[in-house]
């Protein structure tokens, strides 16, 4: 059984500092990992991919990957209200598509 | 607009009653999901599809039918056998690499 673990939070980070979200992961042979915001009562939406170890930046994002210690991160820098939400964690390298985390509420206090 | 469109956005299912989940897809995406998330839960895979007429079940399939008669649908049958069905529902296609990209979701509640 593939496994996918976050911390459920809630997870406060004021306005404007770094918020750091983590998710380890069972599979070893896993290959694609993700990283997808949800508001609401909204359907998920694509932040960032990483296939390799090390970093990977977008914006005010970066995923960081360590295949070693099964163990990947997102790094959100200058929080913006507007990214309080669920970050779901997913990993995969199947046919049978992603296996996600439940999720880190994220809340940025202005 | 090139994505995916899911319809009803919002279901209602008496007892006893089938219902059906609409799922189309314009990205020309072989891979198609259907997930299940239930409030402050992760998402569970109900179905899945690789291409056309074939299709697998994931790890809830249980009072649940779907069929993928061409590419761009996957339409998803919430039969009377799934006893709990209250939640929401997620298609999703994939690309080449993998990635997963969702269509805005439908609300199923049983009144």
């Amino acid at each position: 059984q593939k496994e996918v673990e976050q911390n459920s939070g809630p997870l406060s980070v004021p306005e404007g500092a770094i918020a750091s979200l983590n998710c380890t992961y069972s599979d070893r042979g896993s290959q694609s990992f993700f990283w997808y915001r949800q508001y609401s009562g909204k359907s998920p939406e694509l932040i960032m991919s990483i296939y390799s170890n090390g970093d990977k930046e977008d914006g005010r994002f970066t995923a960081q990957l360590n295949k070693a210690s099964q163990y990947v991160s997102l790094l959100i820098r200058d929080s913006q209200p507007s990214d309080s939400a669920t970050y779901l964690c997913a990993v995969g390298g199947g046919a049978d598509g992603l296996t996600f985390g439940k999720g880190t509420h994220l809340i940025i206090q202005p | 607009d090139g994505g995916i469109t899911q319809s009803p956005k919002y279901l209602f299912r008496k007892e006893g009653q089938n219902v059906t989940l609409s799922c189309e897809q314009n990205l020309n995406h072989d891979a198609m999901y259907w997930y299940r998330q239930d409030p402050g839960q992760g998402l569970r895979l109900i179905y899945y599809s690789q291409i056309v007429n074939d299709f697998q079940k994931g790890d809830i399939a249980e009072g649940y039918s779907v069929s993928r008669e061409k590419k761009e649908s996957f339409p998803l049958t919430v039969t009377s056998a799934q006893k709990n069905p209250t939640a929401f529902y997620l298609c999703a296609s994939a690309d080449s690499g993998n990635t997963i990209y969702f269509g805005e979701g439908s609300w199923l509640t049983v009144v």
